[in-house]
């Protein structure tokens, strides 16, 4: 596609409850990273796959935290038992072929509301 | 660690001013360093970006950053603001060490008046 496309755009959930939610990067692009944004905060680094790689997980706050990509294109990151605290901006970001000297294309971004 | 520190979550400027928003990094390795822009409501923009080539980086809107290794800063400028400038600022730093994985600053919100 022509941009990064995630959704949903808003996610309203309940306590307890399991989120998923999806990127499709831009076409061609090997590398798909993962951030979160909270209010008032800078952009928190959660997880990024690079090709066939495995995928650099060290940003995931807890194991309530995975993420997927199928086929090196779709990916969905999946939130288990929500806590308030998830509550949040999720970016996407994508790069050929990697971040290094070409900078990431960003999402719009889920914003997760956990009530 | 490599890290970026900007100074100062808020700045403002009147319409027609000069815009400076700093930026400092901390990188034992020759860093690739970027300014992203994000608008209310809406996901980051890429700016302008150093890699290494030019130290005097120009980018979209009329904005340009410049790299100082010895002072370890991309600060951002702009030499006259506009109203439509008013958005949150992000610089970041990504290692070549590190799969280009960008850390982010803390962000400045510019605002301008009129």
């Amino acid at each position: 596609g022509a941009g990064v496309s995630q959704s949903p755009s808003n996610k309203v959930t309940e306590k307890g409850k399991d989120v998923e939610l999806r990127c499709d990067p831009i076409s061609g692009h090997t590398a798909l990273y993962w951030y979160r944004q909270s209010l008032g905060q800078g952009l928190e680094f959660l997880i990024y796959f690079q090709g066939n790689s495995a995928p650099d997980k060290s940003g995931l706050p807890s194991d309530r935290f995975s993420a997927e990509r199928t086929g090196g294109s779709v990916s969905t990151l999946t939130i288990q038992r929500t806590q308030q605290e998830d509550s949040a901006v999720y970016l996407c970001a994508s790069s050929s072929p990697t971040g290094l000297g070409y900078g990431y294309t960003f999402g719009s971004g889920t914003r997760l509301t956990v009530v | 660690a490599q890290s970026v520190t900007q100074l100062g979550s808020h700045v403002s400027v009147s319409e027609g001013a000069l815009v400076l928003l700093r930026c400092n990094y901390s990188s034992s390795v020759p860093p690739y360093l970027f300014w992203y822009v994000q608008y209310p409501n809406q996901g980051l923009q890429l700016l302008l970006k150093y890699t290494s080539a030019a130290t005097l980086v120009k980018g979209i809107n009329g904005f340009e950053a410049e790299f100082k290794k010895s002072e370890t800063s991309f600060h951002l400028t702009k030499p006259s603001a506009h109203m439509s400038d008013a958005a949150e600022y992000f610089c970041a730093v990504s290692l070549y060490n590190q799969g280009g994985k960008l850390i982010f600053g803390q962000g400045t919100e510019l605002s301008v008046k009129p």
